[in-house]
């Protein structure tokens, strides 16, 4: 099955700094890489999401990009603000089976100091 | 918003009980997505159903069950509760092929005594 890793656990970054956070897959058949935001005690929220057709796709201070042949993606986020602090989660998602199988990462917990 | 609900917000229950947990989607989002998140893990997918049928499932055990009803609303029942079933439990629902956006619920916190 697909095994996605995610680096790194925890980031700390100060304010207007930029994060990036790294994944990688295992499964060749992966096309479809979300990347949600989590708030304590809320639900995963989508904040950018990438195909495998494309290499990069950005939304204001949010980018991702994707490198097929060596199977990883990462996120960028930059002049990073205090309410950017949360639980980051990379995912890859394949429909090989028949049916769309998300596989989440670990998560990055970021803090941004003000 | 995402316009999926989840009920209830928290539960207790004891080892070797059984709960059912419950979700609802918005209309036409006829494909949803159960998952078992443990305290500073990642989401672990546990099933899926399309049109009130399983077609696919994660490395959960039997004891994990669920039903999809035709008014886009689902359940998963766990039985045989186990201390490690403690989690917050997540719903997601899609529109289906080709689109692969998921819209999650806000959970129900398990916790099993």
């Amino acid at each position: 099955g697909e095994n996605v890793e995610q680096h790194p656990s925890t980031l700390s970054v100060q304010e207007g700094d930029s994060a990036v956070i790294k994944c990688t897959y295992s499964d060749s058949a992966s096309n479809y890489f979300p990347w949600y935001k989590q708030e304590l005690g809320k639900r995963p929220q989508l904040i950018i999401d990438i195909r495998s057709n494309v290499g990069e796709k950005k939304d204001q201070r949010i980018a991702v990009t994707l490198n097929k042949t060596a199977k990883h993606f990462s996120l960028h986020i930059t002049e990073t603000q205090p309410e950017d602090s949360a639980v980051y989660f990379c995912a890859a998602s394949s429909s090989s089976g028949g049916y769309q199988k998300v596989t989440f990462g670990t998560g990055t917990k970021l803090q941004v100091i003000p | 918003e995402t316009g999926v609900t989840q009920s209830p917000t928290h539960l207790i229950k004891t080892r070797g009980q059984q709960v059912t947990l419950r979700c609802s989607s918005q209309s036409g989002h006829n494909t949803v997505s159960w998952y078992q998140q443990a305290l500073g893990q990642g989401p672990q997918f546990i099933f899926q159903y399309y049109r009130e049928e399983e077609n696919g499932r994660g490395n959960f055990p039997p004891r994990f069950s669920g039903l999809q009803f035709p008014n886009y609303s689902s359940e998963l029942n766990v039985n045989a509760l186990e201390l490690d079933d403690s989690a917050l439990y997540l719903c997601a629902t899609e529109l289906g092929f080709p689109y692969n956006e998921q819209f999650f619920g806000p959970g129900t916190r398990l916790t099993v005594l």
